[in-house]
């Protein structure tokens, strides 16, 4: 268990409303990120972190902003969702940088109707 | 940007076949080198990974990865496949930096 929530894991919503997931991590490990999963795609990366308020885009950072005010917790927030915002969303930390592996939270379904 | 490739897109094997399952990858410098699986609605799991040293690295279940630099490749192998391996796998290739890249993934399924 790598002490990682997401929240909430399942969401739909409609277009043009806002949406903000959260990624919570109990290790104050500094690095942190947000990826999306879509079939025939694999992973991609849209933002991550390298401490409070220290981020940098992925890339397919278009249409997502992300905040981290807090050690603790990375949020990804969709302004004004769309259709092809539809996925899978991943956050992952990196307990340890250049040689350390990823680790994953569970997931969040995003439906946008 | 790194891009990795991932060959196979789904492969279906009978028990005890043998697997393997290829990456290639197109930065030319210094990567780390991983492979995750993730099981049906589940989330991503680490299997191996290749930072340094020995090129044939081997992970959890049996599973086993080897690094060639020439041909830029960290194919995943195991000898021999359970019905519990249905998964789908990804290979992930870390630069010199926090950026991971991952393949498109290859879903397996394996028939009792």
């Amino acid at each position: 268990d790598a002490g990682i929530t997401q929240s909430p894991r399942h969401k739909v919503t409609e277009t043009g409303t806002p949406v903000t997931l959260r990624c919570h991590q109990t290790e104050n490990h500094r690095y942190m990120y947000w990826y999306r999963q879509d079939p025939g795609h694999g992973l991609r990366l849209i933002h991550y972190s390298y401490g409070v308020k220290d981020t940098d885009k992925g890339e397919v950072s278009d249409g997502y902003s992300v905040s981290r005010s807090k050690t603790e917790d990375f949020l990804l927030t969709l302004e004004s969702a769309t259709s092809s915002q539809t996925s899978v969303y991943f956050c992952a930390i990196r307990p340890r940088a250049n040689t350390g592996e990823l680790f994953f939270g569970e997931g969040s379904r995003l439906t946008v109707l | 940007a790194q891009s990795v490739s991932q060959h196979n897109h789904h492969v279906i094997l009978s028990e005890a076949a043998s697997l393997e399952l290829g990456c290639n990858y197109s930065y030319g410098g210094t990567v780390n080198l991983f492979w995750y699986v993730q099981y049906p609605g589940q989330h991503l799991q680490l299997l191996l990974k290749y930072f340094s040293g020995d090129p044939l690295v081997k992970g959890i279940k049996g599973f086993e990865a080897e690094f060639i630099k020439s041909k830029f490749s960290f194919n995943l192998r195991k000898p021999s496949v359970q019905w519990s391996d249905t998964a789908e796998y990804f290979c992930a290739v870390n630069e010199a930096g926090n950026q991971f890249y991952f393949g498109t993934g290859t879903s397996l399924t394996v028939i009792p």
